[in-house]
């Protein structure tokens, strides 16, 4: 079946430093990816919608220079995390889709990021 | 806008028993899609069931079936023969047909006793 892949599993880093995370549909074309953060015992919230050679649409909150967001090519999305400090460390997750009728989402297994 | 809620933050069963998650929707949409997904301790995502919207049989995999009550805008899932792996925080999802954004509810997270 379809397979999205994020990388990194876990960072760990010192506050100021700026974090790329990727994420990589690795056996179809993902017209869209989705960036969620997710906070211990609570529900996925949508921070971006990326679309594939278009700029990235922010959720209303979410910084869009602190959060760059890049889909260079149909499979990669990246999401950098800029000059990142303590509170933002959560749980991130990508998502990845066709957009194609009833086709779900498909989930990459998620970035831990701790900011000291 | 569309809501989706869950209105149990948590539940248990004991093993080899029967429970039912539920979740209704807000949409004015008359066709669209709806998901079970389930997130284990792992935190990966997993999908468990769909549904859509203009089939009036409910989705069946396994022991995981829906009821999908359109009018009511109801749609909950059944796991039958619970097993200890089934433990995880349950989320449910809609989607409109004309995009491939999904909309969450809060979760349930679900305890399977032995």
């Amino acid at each position: 079946g379809a397979v999205v892949s994020q990388h990194p599993s876990r960072v760990i880093c010192k506050s100021g430093t700026s974090v790329k995370i990727e994420c990589r549909s690795l056996d179809f074309q993902a017209t869209t990816m989705f960036w969620y953060r997710q906070f211990p015992k609570q529900s996925l919230m949508l921070m971006a919608t990326s679309n594939e050679g278009s700029k990235a649409t922010y959720e209303q909150g979410v910084e869009k220079d602190k959060f760059l967001i890049n889909h260079a090519s149909l499979t990669l999305s990246t999401l950098t995390v800029t000059s990142a400090h303590p509170e933002d460390s959560s749980f991130y997750i990508c998502s990845a889709g066709t957009g194609y009728g009833n086709q779900p989402q498909h989930f990459g297994d998620g970035t831990r990021l701790s900011i000291l | 806008a569309q809501t989706v809620t869950q209105s149990q933050p948590e539940m248990s069963v004991q093993e080899a028993e029967t429970v039912t998650l539920s979740c209704t929707y807000d949409t004015s949409e008359s066709d669209y899609y709806l998901f079970w997904y389930k997130q284990p301790p792992s935190r990966q995502m997993i999908l468990v069931i769909r549904q859509e919207a203009y089939k009036q049989q409910n989705a069946t995999e396994n022991r995981f079936s829906v009821n999908f009550q359109k009018a009511a805008k109801s749609f909950s899932l059944k796991i039958s023969d619970s097993q200890l792996g089934d433990a995880a925080m349950y989320f449910c999802a809609y989607r409109e047909t004309s995009g491939s954004r999904l909309t969450f509810g809060e979760g349930t997270q679900l305890t399977v006793n032995p």
